[in-house]
């Protein structure tokens, strides 16, 4: 257990639709980031916040967006959704912001858009 | 740019050592890392190098990085049933701005047959 916690843990949804994934980060760990993966294009990085603040910026779609809280957990919207969204989005977690910090990965959420 | 390249699959007899290896891009990347993915679970961190380091041992786990041919190679020795799963590779390369992200390999899926 990484101590990184994500809800819900399965989603199934239509396309149009709005969803929202939530993410709570180790105890201590100021930096969340938000990855999909998916069969055809792998894991990708979507956006990192630090501390409140974006500091990151992946290959995240104009639908998708993401926030942190002061409370420091963390939730990824997606928005209009297709088909091709259906996918696994990871949270993680790490201390500090820099290219040095290890990154702890939560469970998952599984989203299906049908 | 950033690119990790990864062989496939790989089958093992339990017992024997298991090679996985990977190939990345970005000479900036300050840390590599091994994430295993059992099936339906989330990426399990198991070591990291740092760039400036040869190779690191920890306990049945050796990895091993040629900085000059950016080749990073993972070997499980006596590999178990248990360690059947997908292996990813990532690094970690400095962003300017002070952010974080790690770019995966496409991973690599063990099987270990008795």
């Amino acid at each position: 257990d990484s101590g990184v916690t994500q809800t819900p843990k399965h989603l199934i949804t239509a396309t149009g639709q709005r969803v929202t994934l939530r993410c709570s980060p180790r105890s201590g760990d100021l930096s969340v980031y938000w990855y999909q993966q998916s069969l055809d294009q792998g894991l990708q990085f979507l956006i990192q916040y630090y501390n409140g603040e974006e500091r990151a910026k992946g290959n995240i779609l104009e639908r998708f967006s993401a926030q942190q809280f002061p409370d420091l957990h963390s939730e990824l919207n997606l928005s209009s959704l297709e088909l091709g969204d259906s996918a696994l989005y990871f949270c993680a977690s790490s201390t500090r912001s820099g290219g040095t910090d290890t990154q702890y990965f939560g469970p998952g959420t599984r989203l299906t858009v049908l | 740019g950033e690119d990790v390249e990864q062989s496939l699959f790989l089958s093992v007899r339990e017992g024997d050592s298991s090679v996985i290896n990977c190939t990345y891009t970005d000479s900036s990347s300050t840390y590599l890392y091994w994430y295993k993915q059992e099936p339906g679970a989330g990426l399990q961190l198991l070591t990291y190098i740092f760039s400036n380091m040869d190779m690191k041992q920890d306990q049945r786990l050796t990895v091993l990085l040629n900085k000059k041919d950016k080749h990073l190679s993972l070997r499980i020795a006596d590999t178990q049933t248990g360690d059947s799963a997908i292996y990813f590779c990532a690094e970690s390369p400095i962003l300017t701005g002070g952010g974080n992200k790690l770019t995966f390999g496409t991973g690599t899926q063990l099987k270990v047959e008795l």
